[in-house]
Parts: C-alpha cells; structure tokens; sequence
C-alpha cells in the first residue's frame, strides 16, 4: 500500500520556537488529517482539511493542504514542552465506504527541550 | 468521551503460538480497524470492518486474521507469530464510514515475538 513521506523525520527545538513539518504523497488525496501520539498512547486528531488550499488553525497548531492535493503542512507555534510526541499526517482518497481508509505518513518525532 | 481499550499494553509470545489481540469500543461505532505501527514507517491498516461479522483486507493483512462476532469488540488473530510480527499493534474505531467521521485510536499493545 502507498505510504506518505513526511519530514523532517525529527526535530529538537526549544521551547518557544516555531516547527514546520510537511507530508507529501505521488498521488491525489481529497482529504488531509494531522494526528499527534504522545509516549504510550493512540494518535489523536488534531486538525482535519478537506479543501484543496484550505488553512485551518487549532489553538496554536495551523495547518494547510496543499493546492496540487499531493502535500500538506503543518506549523505549530510557541512550542511547549507538552507539543513532545510524534505527528502523523493521514490523506484519505474518498469521502464514504471503504475509500474512506486512512494512509498514514512516516512521522515526525517532535522533542521540545527548556 | 470514547473510549477504545485494548487487552493488553505489552504482550510476549513465542514464534509458532497463535495470538489474539482484543479491542473494545464503548460508543456504539460502526466501524473498527486495526493498524501496525512501526518505526519510519508511521502506521499501516491490516484490517478494517465496517459492520458485525464484515471484515475487508487493508494494505498489509498477510499473517493476520480478524473476528468481529459483536459490534463493540474486534479481535486480530496471529495465526502463526513470527518475529517481523513484533510491532505495536493499534486499534481503532468511528462512528460510520464517511470521511467526516473521526477515527479514535486505543492506547496500543506492543507485541514481541522471540
């Protein structure tokens, strides 16, 4: 199966700092998710796109898809040490039914030190 | 709130023994999925089903087996473990099957098989 390729594969930043991070797939997805799993838990949805171009923000977290609809974006600003965990982007191809299944990216391991 | 709890937070087994992972869903979805999830290569669908006793392959379901007898509960079974299927094995489930319907993950059972 397809996966997406996300980047960078991880950072350390500081507390206050602005991360980017992107996701990037070789085929069209209708649909762009951003997931954040935090040490031993499940992902959790942080931000859903459905529009090609769309910016959405979620408290400090903004992210866009991407005009083309093979790449999405995500800023987080401000860092704070509880922004630690590892970010997923997710694209699905359809809107219902089986072509609703998700495809996850690779990951971004996001350490925020003081 | 949902919640998905998973059976087991760490499980070891031998090569050869069969393996049952059990997932429960507290919120009446229509749909569950199981996923693995491994380092670089963010998490890929084994299973998914969208209804009691429905079950489709997702993109790496070789090794693996499901049952969904009731709707709450989702069973992945290792037919034969090996040691590629050492992995953290996360379950998942939503409300229905359109895109719109956010998916919540349990908590993950790390599996090694020696």
């Amino acid at each position: 199966g397809q996966q997406l390729n996300q980047s960078p594969q991880s950072m350390f930043i500081q507390e206050g700092e602005d991360v980017s991070m992107n996701c990037t797939s070789s085929s069209i997805f209708n649909t762009w998710l951003w997931y954040k799993q935090e040490p031993g838990e499940g992902p959790v949805l942080l931000i859903a796109l459905y529009k090609a171009g769309e910016l959405t923000s979620n408290g400090r977290l903004t992210a866009q898809f991407g005009i083309t609809r093979k790449d999405s974006f995500l800023n987080i600003s401000a860092s704070i040490p509880s922004d630690v965990g590892i970010y997923f982007c997710a694209g699905q191809v359809g809107r219902a039914g089986t072509a609703s299944k998700l495809t996850f990216g690779t990951g971004t391991r996001l350490q925020v030190t003081l | 709130d949902v919640k998905v709890t998973q059976s087991s937070r760490y499980l070891v087994k031998r090569t050869g023994e069969k393996v049952f992972l059990e997932c429960v869903q507290d919120m009446d979805h229509e749909n569950m999925f199981w996923y693995r999830q491994d380092p670089g290569l963010g998490l890929r669908l084994i299973y998914f089903s969208y209804d009691v006793k429905m079950k489709e392959k997702g993109d790496i379901p070789e090794g693996y087996s499901v049952s969904r007898e009731k709707k709450e509960r989702f069973s992945l079974i290792l037919e034969s473990a090996s040691t590629n299927q050492t992995s953290m094995y996360l379950c998942a489930s939503s409300l229905g099957a359109s895109v719109y319907n956010e998916q919540f993950f349990g908590p993950g059972t790390r599996l090694t098989v020696l």
